[in-house]
């Protein structure tokens, strides 16, 4: 099992560009979740999805931010336009069904926005 | 979720000496799941706790859920540096329109000095 999947593992980019993060969840797993981590806020919940449907975002810190999964196996998190306070490590999770069901986090993709 | 406070938010200890971090919250919880997470790394899942009063133990980590199901601990007998990390607890919603929601709480970062 290749474990929960991210890219890119790094992202620096400017001001108002447009950001896109990318997740491959474990095979078989029906909850996909995105968190983002800061120092001062820690693990933030951003939004989570349950067999591809969004469940809860009221995590997502405004309009600026879009998540979709088109399917099982793959989900994008998108930040239109960046700003500099959006500049933390972004965590994608999966997990089983279940809530006994531990997450599995991906390495993550650090994003700098100058 | 619901909201899960842990204390310390920092924790200095020599090796061999023992660590200790809280999770506490004012309503009762679904269960708890501990989660590591080394420097640079991502959070990786350790253990759950789903009974009242409920005791595990996983070499030199000891954990425990409350009787009332609102606190949680986690032990470390004679820390090595290779405890070294963040250290979380986390609640997984497991009823009503946010099944499966899991909420963290703020962590304690523990460093051990050789």
């Amino acid at each position: 099992d290749a474990g929960v999947i991210q890219s890119p593992r790094h992202e620096v980019t400017e001001m108002g560009q447009e950001v896109t993060l990318r997740c491959k969840p474990i095979s078989g797993h029906d909850y996909l979740f995105w968190y983002r981590q800061t120092m001062m806020r820690g693990l933030e919940l951003l939004i989570y999805f349950n067999n591809n449907v969004p469940i809860d975002d009221s995590g997502m810190p405004e309009d600026r931010f879009s998540a979709k999964m088109p399917n099982a196996s793959f989900s994008t998190l998108k930040i239109q336009p960046s700003e500099p306070r959006d500049s933390a490590v972004y965590f994608c999770a999966s997990s089983a069904t279940g809530e006994h069901s531990p997450l599995h986090f991906g390495n993550g993709t650090r994003l700098t926005v100058t | 979720g619901q909201q899960v406070m842990q204390i310390p938010q920092y924790q200095h200890v020599q090796e061999g000496e023992d660590f200790t971090t809280y999770c506490n919250s004012s309503t009762t919880l679904s269960n708890i799941q501990w989660y590591k997470q080394r420097p640079g790394g991502h959070p990786v899942f350790l253990i759950q706790l789903v009974k009242s009063g409920e005791v595990k133990k996983q070499k030199r980590l000891t954990f425990q859920f409350g009787e009332a199901k609102k606190n949680s601990s986690l032990h470390i007998t004679a820390t090595q540096t290779t405890d070294v990390g963040t250290y979380f607890c986390a609640d997984r919603n497991a009823g009503g329109t946010s099944y499966g929601k899991l909420t963290f709480g703020q962590g304690t970062i523990l460093t051990v000095h050789p």
